[in-house]
C-alpha cells in the first residue's frame, strides 16, 4: 500500500532557485527518509529524520518533520542543474518493516 | 568496498520465459530487500531476506515470483513464466547486521522488459 505521496508531482524551476517538496504519510513512523534518482539509476540515500526529530540538515537540504500533520518536507537551496532528479521519501513504521516509498517529485532545475 | 552489485542491468525476456535477477550486496551486509518500480512510479517492496530465511515477503505476488538469499552467493529473485506486466525495473537493497530498516543502499536495479 501506498504510503507517502509526495506533492508536486512535478517541479520546474530556474538554477539558483529553492526547490521545496512534500510528502504526507498515513500512519505513525519510525522514521522517514528521502532519496534522489536519476532519470534509469538506483536510488541515493539523501537524509534520514526520526520522529522525534523536528528538523534536519545536509548540505543545501533541510528536512522537516511534522509528525502532527503527518508531513515532511525536503528544501533544496540554489539548485543547480544537477539536482534534476526524482525525489522519493520513504517511511519506516518500525525496526525492521520495509521501507514504504511514494510515487515521487520529478524536479527539473533549469539552467 | 563495492556497492551493491546487480546483474543483469537489462534483462529481456519473451512471455512465458523465466527471469532470473541476481543481487550481490555490500561486503557484511546480511540483510537483503527487493523492490520493484513500474515506470513512473515509487519502489513497492516484495520481499525482505536475510541469510538462508525469507523474513518478510508480504509484497511478493502469491503466483511466478521466488526469491532466495543461500549462505554463499548472491541473492536471486526468480521471476517464472513472466508476463509483460512483469515489466520492471526490479531494485535490490542491503543493510548491515543490527540495523533494522534504517540505511539502505540501493543497487543499480535490472531493467527487465517481456515481449
Amino acid at each position: 500500500s501506498q504510503q507517502g505521496e509526495e506533492d508536486p508531482q512535478a517541479l520546474s524551476i530556474q538554477e539558483g532557485e529553492n526547490a521545496t517538496m512534500n510528502c504526507s504519510y498515513k500512519t505513525s513512523i519510525n522514521n522517514l527518509q528521502w532519496y534522489r534518482q536519476n532519470s534509469g539509476r538506483g536510488l541515493v540515500h539523501l537524509i534520514l529524520i526520526r520522529s522525534n526529530e523536528r528538523e534536519k540538515h545536509s548540505g543545501r537540504l533541510r528536512v522537516t518533520l511534522d509528525t502532527s500533520k503527518k508531513s515532511s518536507s525536503l528544501l533544496i537551496t540554489a539548485s543547480r542543474a544537477a539536482d534534476t532528479a526524482s525525489y522519493f521519501c520513504a517511511t519506516v513504521t518500525s525496526g525492521n518493516t520495509p521501507l514504504v516509498f511514494g510515487k515521487g517529485t520529478r524536479l527539473s532545475v533549469i539552467a | 568496498n563495492a556497492g551493491v552489485m546487480q546483474n543483469p542491468r537489462h534483462l529481456v525476456r519473451r512471455r512465458g520465459q523465466e527471469a532470473r535477477l541476481r543481487c550481490s550486496p555490500m561486503k557484511g551486509h546480511s540483510h537483503v530487500y527487493w523492490y520493484r518500480q513500474l515506470p513512473e512510479e515509487g519502489l513497492k517492496f516484495m520481499v525482505y531476506l536475510q541469510k538462508e530465511n525469507i523474513i518478510d515477503e508480504s509484497g511478493m505476488p502469491k503466483e511466478r515470483f521466488s526469491a532466495e538469499f543461500p549462505k554463499e552467493g548472491p541473492s536471486i529473485l526468480r521471476i517464472q513464466q513472466v508476463v509483460r506486466g512483469d515489466s520492471a525495473a526490479y531494485f535490490c537493497a542491503s543493510s548491515p547486521p543490527g540495523s533494522g530498516t534504517d540505511t539502505q543502499y540501493f543497487g543499480p536495479g535490472t531493467r527487465l522488459t517481456v515481449l
